[in-house]
């Protein structure tokens, strides 16, 4: 089985400054990528970043990076100098490779606003 | 040249009728999937294909039927709708059934509402 928690229904950034969303999971599965999704209001899912289980760096996107600690099985997704197009929903999911190859499990969702 | 396309975008239909959703993707994927975003936003997974073969379904009423005619196509079929189906689904597609380091590319999903 694999899970994954977000704890935040909600958050709030200032506009320019930087935001963490949490992630956590579990799973059976010896190798498995995490990826979070970014999904606006008009409702479509756009894939922003990717951590797979054996990379030792974090993932850098742009503005985005995956603050990934594999003892404390966290995957927080961190946006530097947020902008207003930023506020949408946000979810971590994960997919194994053996046990749970086959469907992505996606957290609840954190909603960001950003402030002008 | 959209990669994962859903049809139709919405679709608003009595209880009790048969409707049919349509999802094809151009990136030559192996496996797809179908995913449903209920009214609180959690989005759960239907069903999975690998090259046109159900491999799983997650405990969904058999009201649904997926059906996959080629591997760049997965159709879903929903009889006797009730309201508890309304719900955005997704449909989505990854290169092979063990690509759990890729992601997974959505189409823009389809809303459907049952009235």
């Amino acid at each position: 089985a694999q899970k994954i928690t977000q704890t935040q229904p909600g958050m709030f950034v200032q506009e320019k400054e930087a935001v963490t969303l949490d992630c956590t999971y579990d799973t059976s599965d010896p190798s498995y990528g995490l990826f979070w999704y970014k999904q606006p209001s008009s409702g479509e899912m756009i894939f922003l970043i990717y951590q797979g289980s054996y990379d030792q760096q974090n993932a850098t996107e742009g503005r985005y990076s995956l603050n990934f600690q594999k003892a404390r099985k966290s995957a927080n997704l961190v946006i530097s100098a947020s902008q207003l197009g930023d506020s949408a929903m946000y979810f971590c999911a994960m997919r194994g490779v053996v046990t749970n190859a086959g469907k992505s499990t996606f957290g609840d969702g954190t909603t960001l606003t950003v402030k002008p | 040249d959209t990669a994962v396309s859903q049809t139709p975008k919405y679709l608003v239909t009595q209880m009790g009728n048969d409707k049919s959703i349509k999802c094809e993707q151009n990136l030559g994927h192996d496996t797809m999937y179908w995913y449903k975003q209920d009214s609180k936003k959690f989005l759960k997974i239907m069903f999975s294909y690998n090259n046109k073969e159900l491999i799983i379904n997650e405990t969904v009423p058999n009201r649904f039927s997926p059906k996959s005619p080629d591997k760049a196509h997965l159709n879903l079929h929903i009889n006797s709708l009730e309201l508890g189906d309304s719900a955005v689904y997704f449909c989505a597609s990854s290169p092979s059934w063990g690509s759990g380091h890729t992601e997974a590319f959505f189409g823009q999903g389809t809303r459907l509402t049952v009235v």
